[in-house]
């Protein structure tokens, strides 16, 4: 299996850019997906295949992935988008990274 | 709309088997992939294994030989049994629609979660 690894904590203020990395060997070889976990509920699918995004999610959510890293950038950030990210890659196997608290303040 | 709810024991005795069911309502299993995942408490997410509707199964090499997933199409369920459990294995059990294939998807529809502690 492989590893992913993400930095614990990102701040942003609102209306700024966040960038939020998931680095891993060849990560760019597989597809990358990134879930949203707010406090007290379940994960929810953000991007996945590196850059789409699943139905209802808003357009400020987008992703990229390359070598050894995918991002997940949020544009225009909000205070409703404070939450928990996971970056998560398949290869046979499923991984997840450790996540990143983003924190918008 | 597709809709996952698990169900089982919210504590289990340390060395024995922790056995949860995820319930699909809005659909069938068929043809798809069906994961599990923990989350211990404060900690990140750990992927148990999927299995797939004909019953095949891939689990996570760190738990695989204490896991055991089935699927039952005729209750649209799957369930999980986790053999010799101990502390460690208290968590957040979430089951998870799972896009496994060449063009992976990713889970996207997840169950709400239940509570599993183990404690005598």
């Amino acid at each position: 299996s492989f590893d992913l690894t993400q930095p614990p904590s990102v701040s942003v203020s609102p209306g700024q850019t966040a960038t939020i990395t998931c680095a891993g060997y060849n990560l760019g070889d597989k597809f990358a997906c990134w879930y949203q976990q707010k406090p007290g509920q379940s994960p929810v699918l953000v991007i996945y295949q590196d850059n789409k995004r699943p139905s209802g999610i808003p357009e400020r959510f987008s992703g990229s992935n390359s070598g050894n890293t995918a991002t997940l950038t949020i544009s225009g950030t909000q205070t409703v988008d404070e939450a928990v990210y996971y970056c998560q890659a398949w290869d046979s196997t499923s991984v997840f990274g450790g996540g990143t608290k983003l924190t918008v303040l | 709309q597709v809709q996952l709810q698990e169900s089982g024991p919210g504590l289990v005795n340390p060395s024995e088997t922790l056995s949860l069911t995820c319930t699909v309502s809005g659909g069938s299993v068929s043809s798809y992939y069906w994961s599990w995942i923990r989350q211990s408490p404060g900690k990140g997410l750990e992927w148990i294994g999927y299995i797939f509707s004909s019953g095949y199964t891939n689990y996570n090499p760190s738990l695989k030989s204490r896991v055991t997933m089935s699927v039952d199409a005729s209750k649209t369920q799957f369930s999980l049994k986790l053999t010799s459990v101990t502390a460690a294995d208290s968590a957040i059990y979430y089951c998870a629609r799972d896009r496994v294939g060449t063009n992976y998807g990713g889970m996207d529809v997840w169950g709400q979660g239940t509570t599993v502690t183990v404690s005598s």
